[in-house]
């Protein structure tokens, strides 16, 4: 089945604690891209990749770091957690950067930050 | 910088009615446009996207949106409303700049269903 999957989904740490949420897609995809969803603000784009080692900045991507050493992972990176952090991410993969592509959404990492 | 404004933070429709949800976007040029669903724990799933040719586009579920350049809109409308169909609802533009395909949301409708 195509599918993009994020792991952990649900996950309560402490400030300062580093974490990494993975993500994956098994479609063979180019493009992949990481969203954080807080209320009343929809959803905020945080670092996309336009394909292996090509990585860039989106909108609100102060906290976080990616890597993108292989097609199908796209790992989301929090090296020093704040409570500010705490929200609900979404990873997302397109085939490719045209914007007539759809983008694919994982089911999302609850984290909240202590 | 391009927006997307959902105006209706709740909507409360009952079962078997019409619904219209409303979506503007500030652009000087007509971008790529998607409605997405949001279920009550889950991902998010697409709906229907308009690109360019016929205004009125149809999507899953009984879905259609309809664009109207000189409006900026792109307002979502379903004939009759299932209980199933109760979810958070997002508009989204794509606008191509060297970041690929960003997508840009509203802040988002949740439609509540009453039976």
């Amino acid at each position: 089945e195509a599918q993009v999957t994020q792991n952990p989904r649900y996950l309560i740490t402490v400030t300062g604690k580093k974490l990494t949420v993975t993500c994956s897609q098994n479609m063979n995809h180019e493009y992949m891209s990481w969203y954080r969803q807080d209320p009343g603000l929809g959803l905020r784009q945080i670092y996309y990749s336009m394909n292996v080692e090509v990585t860039d900045k989106g909108d609100v991507p102060e906290g976080y770091k990616v890597s993108r050493k292989e097609k199908r992972n796209f790992p989301l990176i929090l090296e020093s957690p704040s409570p500010n952090q705490t929200s609900l991410y979404f990873c997302a993969s397109s085939l490719g950067t045209g914007g007539y592509n759809e983008q694919f959404f994982g089911p999302g990492t609850r984290l909240t930050v202590l | 910088a391009q927006s997307v404004t959902q105006p209706d933070i709740h909507i409360t429709v009952s079962e078997g009615a019409s619904l219209e949800l409303r979506c503007n976007y500030s652009y000087g040029a007509t971008p790529y446009l998607f409605w997405y669903v949001q279920s009550p724990g889950q991902g998010l799933q697409l709906l229907l996207k308009y690109f360019s040719g016929d205004t009125l586009v149809q999507g899953i579920k009984g879905f259609e949106a309809e664009f109207k350049r000189s409006q900026s809109s792109f307002n979502l409308r379903k004939p009759s409303v299932h209980w199933s169909d109760a979810a958070e609802y997002f508009c989204a533009v794509v606008i191509l700049t060297g970041g690929g395909n960003k997508l840009t949301f509203g802040t988002g409708t949740q439609l509540k269903v009453e039976l």
